[in-house]
């Protein structure tokens, strides 16, 4: 399995901002995936990280609003743009070193917008 | 539309007994299966997976059967202990849609 680390861990922001989510991971993988747990709801795919190229995005889920990079096989970043109270949830960044392989979590970015 | 569904939201089982977690899903084409564990303020554990050419795969008290013509799959813990008190997720895979999808979750209860 790999080894997952997201910054930063939880944030307080106002609506209206931008926050930035890393995640980095301690070896190359394949599949960078980007999920959302709203409370008392199951895990929502947001989109898949493409390296090098434009993430691919979920239905209702749209580039304007979480902008995603991949420059490399180990890092990758989601924003959450122009925040509104809806937005607060936890952001997971996962991945799958191959295709056929489990899907691997990091702790999860906890999001406040008031 | 939910393709995976866990129709339990909590579960409590003695110490030493079994647990069993139950998992639906409405899509044919998956074709590999995982269940997850999720602790307050931590990520999902990946626990043990299926894939859809077999009906049972078994590690240490952990056993995952699978139903393919009921569309179901369950989770069994024996015995269970209090340290496995956490939200179990079930989650199904396609290799050709290249996406998993997620349960809702159960949150099991051991209690001591």
């Amino acid at each position: 399995s790999a080894v997952i680390s997201r910054k930063p861990s939880r944030d307080i922001c106002q609506r209206g901002t931008s926050l930035t989510i890393q995640c980095q991971v301690d070896s190359q993988v394949t599949m960078m995936f980007w999920y959302r747990q709203q409370p008392g709801q199951s895990l929502t795919l947001i989109a898949t990280a493409n390296q090098g190229s434009e993430a691919t995005y979920e239905s209702g889920f749209v580039i304007d609003k979480f902008p995603i990079s991949r420059p490399n096989l180990t890092f990758s970043t989601l924003t959450v743009s122009n925040m509104s109270p809806e937005d607060s949830s936890i952001y997971l960044c996962s991945v799958a070193i191959f295709r056929d392989s489990p899907l691997h979590f990091g702790n999860g970015t906890r999001l406040t917008v008031t | 539309d939910q393709q995976v569904k866990q129709n339990s939201p909590s579960l409590s089982v003695q110490e030493g007994r079994i647990s069993i977690l139950n998992c639906d899903y409405t899509n044919s084409m998956f074709d590999y299966f995982l269940w997850y564990k999720k602790y307050p303020a931590e990520g999902p554990t990946f626990l043990i997976s299926i894939s859809s050419i077999k009906d049972k795969n078994e590690d240490g008290r952990f056993t995952v059967f699978l139903n393919k013509s009921a569309k179901h799959l369950s989770l069994h813990i024996v015995p269970s202990q209090p340290g496995d008190s956490a939200v179990y997720f079930c989650a199904a895979y396609s290799f050709t849609g290249n996406q998993f999808y997620f349960g809702t979750g159960t949150s099991l209860t051991v209690i001591p």
